[in-house]
């Protein structure tokens, strides 16, 4: 019972590198999203997408692209890391009917120095 | 404004005690309602959706008030395992996001 799966879990990257965090459903969820959670607040919505091919900019999308080119995978890809950017990602996936539950990953804690 | 706003904690309470947690949302088209449990350094998980006509299981009961735009979570005989943050969680109609408020974290202690 995989569910959402994040890598990696954890990472320290300098300013100005680059990474890709990874996510995988394997619940055949149209949506998936990408949240950051910064200490002692709730989850931001950075981008988010419906199916395939299709993706849109949630609340914080600055400094993030992402692509959909399956359903199964959703990478969240950080250019030009900066400070500001150290939090927690998740990445979560949830069917496409209001109301439905929304499964989350584990979370990528992410520092960058 | 934010768009969803809780009681700002924390909340220390004693084993058996009972705890009421609301949270208020500013948009009126806002459709779906949940509950979500996050534990230290963990990610968040459902603890319960709320319905328009209110909604109990087990110790926990959760309500929703259209007119007024709030929920509200109780949580009746505290376990200590009941010490986490809970997040108030609100869905629009259009495309599923969802928006989450900050959370209130709950102790209880022996």
């Amino acid at each position: 019972n995989a569910g959402v799966t994040q890598t990696p879990k954890f990472r320290i990257l300098k300013i100005g590198q680059s990474m890709t965090l990874q996510c995988t459903q394997d619940m055949n969820h149209n949506y998936m999203y990408w949240y950051r959670q910064d200490p002692g607040m709730g989850l931001k919505l950075i981008y988010y997408s419906v199916g395939a091919g299709i993706t849109d900019k949630g609340e914080v999308p600055n400094g993030y692209n992402v692509s959909r080119s399956t359903t199964e995978d959703f990478p969240l890809r950080l250019e030009l890391a900066a400070p500001s950017q150290t939090s927690v990602y998740f990445c979560a996936s949830s069917y496409q009917e209001d109301g439905t539950e929304a499964f989350f990953g584990q979370g990528t804690r992410l520092t960058v120095v | 404004r934010k768009e969803v706003e809780q009681d700002p904690g924390p909340f220390n309470v004693p084993e058996g005690a009972t705890v009421a947690f609301n949270c208020t949302y500013s948009n009126s088209a806002s459709q779906s309602f949940f509950w979500y449990r996050q534990d230290c350094r963990k990610e968040p998980k459902l603890l319960m959706s709320v319905y328009s006509s209110g909604n109990e299981d087990g110790r926990f009961t959760a309500q929703l008030n259209r007119a007024s735009q709030y929920i509200s979570l109780l949580i009746r005989d505290s376990k200590l395992s009941d010490s986490a943050t809970y997040l108030c969680v609100v869905r629009a109609t259009n495309a599923g996001k969802s928006t989450f408020g900050d959370g209130t974290t709950l102790t209880v202690k022996p």
